[in-house]
């Protein structure tokens, strides 16, 4: 069935790097826009950034601009998010979503992958 | 504090009908579609009702969406004991350039 898998979560030191995957399948991936959603310890949904179905167009939340980067690889079905420069306020389960077309939302997520910023 | 604000609680008993709001402002939801996901205990997100007022595939006719001005809502009809979860709104917010979702929404079915 269509899913996206989230893999790469788990626990760095404050200031460190990680990189996170997420991979498709069972859809035509270069053709639609994907996100990245964070979700802290017993808190809300956050959105931290969006690519489009091309790459060209990249949108990032402001508590993460300039220390995060999204991007993806249309012949491998996968989008990455590179985390830079982690903060402990960054621990969350991480998803992936794929933008359904037509506006129709977060239509496919994941079900996360575990970030934990600590020392 | 999220730019959407929703009320943190609702509740409600079976059978019966619940509102959830979910106000902000002219660059997100007074000049965008809203969104609505549910969230169910140990889950992802599930996206209930997209470009304000459309239900999503399989979504039951119970659920509806409607916007005015600055402000959003979802209608729970025939309250169910499986629709107790989180529920939050979304839209694109030109100001930010981004997305930003409400704090949302822990509905209790009493």
């Amino acid at each position: 069935q269509v899913q996206v898998v989230e893999s790469g979560g788990g626990v760095v030191q404050p200031g460190r790097s990680l990189r996170l995957s997420c991979e498709a399948s069972k859809f035509t991936f270069s053709n639609y826009a994907m996100h990245w959603v964070r979700q802290g310890p017993g808190k809300g949904l956050e959105w931290v950034a969006v690519i489009s179905f091309d790459g060209t167009k990249k949108y990032y939340a402001d508590s993460v601009k300039g220390r995060f980067s999204i991007s993806r690889d249309n012949s491998r079905s996968t989008v990455y998010l590179q985390m830079n420069s982690l903060r402990r306020e960054d621990t969350a389960l991480y998803y992936c979503a794929r933008e359904g077309v037509s506006y129709s939302g977060m239509d496919v997520w994941g079900q996360g992958t575990t970030v934990t910023v600590s020392s | 504090q999220s730019v959407l604000t929703q009320p943190p609680s609702a509740s409600g008993t079976p059978g019966q009908r619940v509102t959830i709001s979910c106000s902000g402002t002219r660059p997100n939801i007074g000049d965008n579609y809203v969104y609505w996901y549910q969230q169910l205990p140990g889950t992802a997100p599930k996206v209930l009702i997209y470009k304000t007022n459309q239900r999503s595939s399989g979504v039951p006719d119970r659920f509806s969406g409607s916007k005015s001005g600055t402000s959003a809502s979802l209608a729970i009809s025939g309250l169910r004991s499986d629709d107790e979860a989180h529920y939050y709104c979304a839209a694109w917010d030109d100001s930010l350039s981004g997305w930003v979702f409400g704090g949302g929404t822990m509905l209790t079915v009493l």
